[in-house]
């Protein structure tokens, strides 16, 4: 079964530092690009941070830039968010998500699938 | 960015009622448009992909239309497990960005 599994979340006061992590299995890590999405309370769903299956390409959220580090370790199947310099408006649930495509013709499609059940950040003095 | 708009923001519906989301990008984006459903402590399930096609597993009450900026997603018959809030996302360029959602709630 296809699986993601988050950890990391807490308590964390303005400015501090958290480090997320996303378990896989089920799949092979290392050909899917990986993602973070978060939804801050009674919000919409956010992008966050993307990474490819080698770490070549990395992409941020304005939002996060500068603050946030995506990473990922394919001999361990895991994903991981550091975030520093945390603002209460981090507060939110942080899903990874598995970055699928496909080819139809000479078209690619993208989408988010499987995803994981969440992890609660709450940035708070 | 390109933005995305869904509506209505909620909805109330009854069990058996046909009942149609619509989300609109700010600029053209092809067939890449991607629905999910939303369940509260839940993650996030992929529902419909490249604006049409149904993710294997759901059930086929569930369908998707649409191209360029304009694209709707309809439940043809409400069932109980259907009350969710319901996210279309954008997958043409980074970042992949998504509606403000649609939570659709029993009358």
């Amino acid at each position: 079964e296809v699986q993601l599994v988050e950890s990391g979340g807490g308590l964390v006061k303005p400015g501090g530092s958290l480090r997320l992590s996303c378990a896989a299995s089920g799949f092979m890590f290392s050909s899917y690009s990986m993602n973070w999405v978060r939804q801050a309370p009674g919000k919409g769903l956010e992008w966050v941070s993307s990474i490819s299956g080698s770490s070549s390409h990395i992409y941020y959220a304005d939002s996060v830039r500068g603050r946030f580090t995506i990473s990922r370790d394919n001999a361990k199947n895991s994903l991981s968010l550091q975030m520093s310099s945390l603002r209460a408006e981090d507060t939110a649930v942080y899903y990874c998500a598995r970055d699928y495509d496909f080819w139809s013709g000479p078209y690619q499609y993208n989408w988010f699938d499987p995803w994981g059940q969440g992890t609660l950040v709450t940035v708070s003095s | 960015d390109i933005q995305m708009t869904q509506s209505p923001s909620s909805l109330s519906a009854s069990v058996g009622d046909r009942v149609t989301i619509t989300c609109r990008a700010s600029q053209t984006i092809s067939s890449n448009l991607n629905w999910y459903q939303h369940k509260p402590g839940k993650a996030p399930k992929l529902l419909i992909y490249a604006a049409s096609s149904l993710q294997s597993g759901v059930p086929s009450r569930f369908s998707g239309s649409g191209s360029g900026t304009d694209f709707t997603l309809t439940i043809s018959s409400l069932q109980p497990e259907d009350f969710a809030t319901y996210f279309c996302q954008q997958s043409s360029i980074t970042p992949r960005t998504f509606g403000q959602g649609t939570k659709l709630e029993i009358k």
